[in-house]
């Protein structure tokens, strides 16, 4: 795998409670992004960020926050967990020209279940 | 929605055969991808193929573009069991900078 770290890769958290997802990358790229990955659907964008500070809704975003302090650095928050963000989360990464020229590079996945 | 479609959304074959997957998308791109999906893994990109480009080949692959048709292709020939795993065409779209998915093929190649 690129250098593309999620963590945590499993978690269970109840209806109503915060959850903090966290991408880490050392490969320097420019653009980051979160998919969810739900059966039927294939993978969503959330939101993806062009640079620091700098980011961008996807189609699914509600309920969804981001941030990017650092370059190398990408967090998803849901605010409040609710059962319909039940799902498997994937991180990407792709260089300085976008995903248009350029491949993108995913993490492991982290599995999300909300009570 | 600008998400693409595979058909078929599953695909199983016996060892030694080609495999062909079809993804039909709704708008004008400049790059159409394929990525393949171990089970529980990440996505692994596969081929980019330019909206200018008719046909491409990488190793075991083929892939075609049609772009009046707004539809592609990906062959694989000779298949393996190691090829078993979900398949997946992504699109951009103009001024972009990020892909729309597809939901899949499953292909599971039976030794």
């Amino acid at each position: 795998d690129a250098g593309i770290t999620q963590s945590p890769r499993h978690k269970v958290t109840e209806t109503g409670t915060p959850v903090t997802l966290r991408c880490h990358q050392t490969e320097n790229h420019r653009y980051m992004y979160w998919y969810r990955q739900d059966p039927g659907h294939g993978l969503r964008l959330i939101h993806y960020s062009y640079g620091v500070k700098d980011t961008d809704k996807g189609e699914v975003s509600d309920g969804y926050s981001v941030s990017r302090s650092k370059t190398e650095d990408f967090l998803l928050t849901l605010e409040s967990a609710t059962s319909s963000q039940t799902s498997v989360y994937f991180c990407a990464i792709s260089g300085d020209s976008g995903s248009s020229y350029n491949e993108q590079f995913f993490g492991p996945g982290t599995r999300l279940t909300v009570l | 929605s600008q998400q693409g479609e595979e058909d078929p959304q599953a695909l199983s074959i016996q060892e030694g055969e080609n495999a062909t997957m079809n993804c039909s998308y709704k708008t004008s791109i400049n790059n159409l991808q394929w990525y393949r999906q171990n089970s529980g893994r990440g996505l692994v990109h596969l081929i980019l193929i330019r909206s200018n480009e008719r046909e491409k080949h990488s190793g075991r692959l083929r892939v075609t573009l049609d772009t009046s048709k707004k539809s592609s292709s990906l062959l694989i020939t000779a298949s393996r069991a190691a090829d078993t795993a979900s398949y997946f065409c992504a699109t951009d779209s103009t001024g972009a900078n990020n892909l729309f998915f597809g939901t899949g093929t499953r292909l599971t190649v039976i030794p």
